[in-house]
Order: C-alpha cells, then structure tokens, then sequence
C-alpha cells in the first residue's frame, strides 16, 4: 500500500504571497490532518478533514485555510505569507481520525518564506 | 503549563543501555501516540494506547490512565534509534503534542 505523500516537498516563497500544498492519503483513509512544525513552537495541529468537512480547527489565523476532495485528497492554503510561516507542514491519513486510529505522516513539506 | 510534558528533553546513551521517556498530560485523552521523528522530518507512528501496555520488538510503551502518564522504554538500544521521539494525546480530534525528546544512541 503507498504511503501518505505530499508535494511539494520544499517551497520557497515571498512575505505576501500565498501557497498551495497537497497530500494524497494512504487509500481508504478518510480522515486527513495537518499539522505545522517549528523549532519554536514545535508540532502545532493545524485542521482536521473528514469526508470533504473540516471537523476540527486548531488556533491559527484565518489565513490557513483547507479543503477535502472526494477522493479524500486534501490541500492547505495559507494566504499572505509572514515570515513565521516558514516551518515544516505535515499531514497525516487515518481511517476515520486521531481518536481511536493510528496516524500515518507523510514525509512533509518544507515552506520557507523571505 | 503545557498539556504534556515530556522528560528528558534530551537524552545520551550508549549502545546496549536501556532508555526510558517518560510523558505526563493534563487533558481528558482517547488514546496516546508515540511518535518517532528522524532528520529529515520524517514521522513515523510507533504506538497507540488507550491503557495497559504495548510491544513492538525493543520498544515498548506504558500508560496508566490514573496518573496521566506515559513511558517509552528502548531495549538494547542502538544508534539507529537516535531519533527524536514525541508523545501526543488525542483530545477531541486533534493531536496536542509534547516537545518531544531527542536522543541519540552512541556505538
């Protein structure tokens, strides 16, 4: 079975620019997470999707935003980049969410932003 | 205060040694996941457990849902292991996460 993957892996962007990443879950999941990753802040959970809905937002601006395709496939969207965006973006597949089921990472996307 | 702590936050061992990380919470859990992350940033899921006790070859993790807390034990450790390792609770449906310990296993 493949794994979680995402792309890109790395993305260099501009203060004021937004970014588009993508991660394909291991098939069959149906629950897709995303998580942010910063040597300050460490692991921060970003959103979860379940079936095309976002079931669950972590503290983060509105500029992070997400969609869930119906092939389960999801993508975050982060608009207006700031320098503190920069950070390691991970998402994570499971069959149906973080409760009660293994979470399966994809190998990240790392976004700088200058 | 975070919601889970982890201790150490950093960890030396020599290869053979047996090592324990341990992990305290705060909130009301569905289950807690030991995760291990590599350079590169690579995550890779090495438990869940809800209560009791679980083994995977050298590996095993404890919980004791009373206490709020949780244990890592590495058998036999060995320099492959040098990872960083994170424990994180499932709270609603989201992951909180610990700051995680680094280790680093010496031939």
């Amino acid at each position: 079975k493949a794994g979680v993957t995402q792309t890109p892996r790395y993305l260099i962007k501009t203060r004021g620019q937004q970014v588009t990443l993508s991660c394909s879950p291991i098939s069959g999941h149906r629950s897709v997470s995303w998580y942010q990753q910063t040597p300050g802040q460490g692991l921060q959970f970003l959103f979860e999707y379940f079936s095309e809905t976002q079931r669950n937002k972590g503290n983060f601006p509105g500029r992070f935003s997400g969609r869930q395709f119906s092939n389960s496939r999801s993508e975050m969207n982060v608009s207006t980049l700031e320098l503190g965006d920069s950070a390691l973006y991970l998402c994570a597949s499971s069959w149906t969410g973080t409760r009660l089921y293994e979470q399966y990472f994809g190998p990240g996307t790392r976004l700088t932003v200058t | 205060k975070n919601e889970v702590e982890q201790s150490p936050q950093n960890l030396t061992a020599q290869e053979g040694e047996f090592i324990t990380i341990n992990c305290s919470y705060s909130v009301g859990i569905s289950a807690l996941h030991w995760l291990q992350q590599h350079p590169g940033g690579g995550i890779v899921s090495l438990f869940m457990l809800s209560s009791g006790k679980k083994k995977h070859g050298r590996l095993i993790a404890t919980i004791n849902i009373q206490e709020k807390h949780s244990s890592l034990h590495i058998t036999a450790s060995h320099p492959r292991d040098s990872a960083v390792y994170i424990c994180a609770v499932g709270n609603t449906d989201k992951l909180i996460f610990g700051t995680g310990t680094r280790l680093q296993v010496f031939p």
